[in-house]
């Protein structure tokens, strides 16, 4: 089942931070986050592991709630680049084989 | 460069044809992967290799579609019969362990005519 993200679009303006969250309704293993800017391929940001382990950019920060079957993408002070679709992929099991993509959440940055 | 290629870029097909596409992973990375995007949508899981070995097949993929990872090096992905559904983007990545940064391809963009 894929996994459900909101808000599907946000708008803000640079230097304002904004939250993606991502939710399913299986027990999650891992929780993976991509960017992906038109035309482009999707780019890794960060990975969360049951446990509590991340591996990702030092500037961004997410969360990862095992019990409720939540992680959250927090980006903060944003700048224009981060303009994009993120996505979260997850994998319910303890091997990767298959991840599961949600279906985006738009964000654009205005100067 | 030592990043993921695929090839073609772009591919337009008429209804009924036959297309492949190739990837290449990253060399030392033994896990690839095959996703279709459509438009609006997040990468949707095809198949998965561990070296040459199929491990994982979409259940929703029609029999149509076909991918071989000879060698453990590159793979193809085959669509016999193209319908108009099948047009998207069809995007390759790798990885060297699971739960681990998975590299994707520029991706091929099938048009189906």
């Amino acid at each position: 089942q894929q996994p459900v993200q909101s808000p599907q679009a946000v708008i803000l303006r640079e230097g304002e931070d904004a939250v993606i969250n991502c939710s399913s309704s299986k027990a999650l293993y891992s929780v993976h986050w991509y960017r992906q800017k038109h035309g482009e391929a999707p780019v890794f940001l960060m990975i969360l592991l049951k446990g509590g382990e991340q591996k990702g950019h030092e500037k961004i920060s997410a969360s990862f709630n095992e019990k409720k079957q939540q992680s959250s993408l927090y980006l903060t002070a944003s700048q224009l680049s981060y303009s994009g679709t993120y996505f979260c992929g997850t994998a319910p099991g303890g091997s990767a084989r298959q991840l599961t993509f949600g279906s985006g959440t738009q964000l654009t940055v205005l100067p | 460069d030592t990043g993921v290629s695929q090839n073609p870029r772009h591919k337009i097909t008429k209804r009924g044809q036959n297309v492949t596409f190739r990837c290449d992973p990253i060399s030392e990375h033994n896990r690839l992967y095959w996703y279709r995007q459509t438009l609006g949508q997040g990468p949707e899981f095809l198949t998965y290799f561990q070296n040459e070995a199929q491990l994982e097949k979409s259940r929703l993929l029609s029999d149509r579609f076909s991918a071989e990872r000879p060698k453990g090096s590159f793979s193809t992905l085959e669509i016999q019969r193209t319908e108009q559904g099948d047009s998207a983007m069809y995007l390759c990545a790798s990885t060297l362990y699971s739960h681990n940064e998975q590299f994707f391809g520029p991706g091929t963009r099938l048009t189906v005519l």
